[in-house]
């Protein structure tokens, strides 16, 4: 069996201070694991995925996720917020040779000004 | 770029009327996948087709049945609407890369909205 856990539901930052949301898994096997972001009225946009090559990974728009086995955890971070990164993101993870992938409940990221 | 198109972005109905969403994509993609969105609950998956003709259930697939006579279509279907499938759907593509399917990413639609009343 696999679970996602999505940490915070909600985190509210400044722009221009670090970003930091936190996801947990629990998995028998070897997992891959994703970050989406979802903007309001948009579909699911891949920001990054780990697929047990490096366990630092760098996606897109500033934004890396570090694979730590011995914690269960794939957070993600972004050193500096944008008023753009206001939106949901989700931690997802799949097990290898599987179609199947479980999503975390989300987390949704507003920016102040 | 992959495009994922559903052919509503909100669609109201009436309990027990028979829904049809449908989703196309545009890149040869053979899997493609019908999910449901919920506030607290992430997405779950209700059907997904690794190729013409072929299905498999997800995670929640009661209440609902899948068409996909063509490669580039796949069709959601809610026999007879009720007010518990009011939710987001959306539709995901991915083409199978032969390294392994837990890596292909899954490209999104934009969701359609359905209320049923």
């Amino acid at each position: 069996a696999q679970s996602v856990t999505q940490l915070d539901s909600h985190v509210s930052v400044s722009e221009g201070t670090p970003v930091l949301l936190r996801c947990n898994y629990s998995s028998s096997y070897s997992p891959s694991l994703f970050w989406y972001v979802q903007h309001p009225n948009k579909g699911l946009q891949l920001l990054l995925k780990y697929t047990s090559a490096a366990t630092l990974v760098k996606g897109i728009n500033g934004f890396e996720a570090e694979f730590k086995k011995s914690e269960t955890s794939f957070h993600l971070t972004k050193p500096s917020a944008h008023m753009s990164d206001a939106a949901e993101y989700f931690c997802v993870v799949s097990l290898f040779n599987d179609y199947k992938l479980s999503f975390g409940a989300g987390t949704t990221v507003t920016v102040r000004a | 770029d992959v495009k994922v198109t559903q052919s509503s972005r909100y669609l109201v109905k009436r309990t027990g009327e028979k829904v049809f969403l449908e989703c196309v994509q545009d890149m040869d993609h053979e899997n493609m996948f019908w999910y449901r969105q919920d506030p607290g609950l992430g997405l779950r998956l209700i059907y997904f087709s690794y190729d013409v003709k072929m299905k498999e259930k997800g995670d929640i697939p009661e209440g609902y049945s899948v068409s996909r006579e063509k490669k580039e279509r796949f069709s959601l279907i809610l026999e007879s609407a009720s007010t518990n499938q009011t939710s987001m759907y959306l539709c995901a593509s991915s083409v199978s890369s032969g390294g392994g399917l837990s890596t292909d990413t899954q490209y999104f639609g934009p969701g359609t909205r359905l209320t049923v009343l």
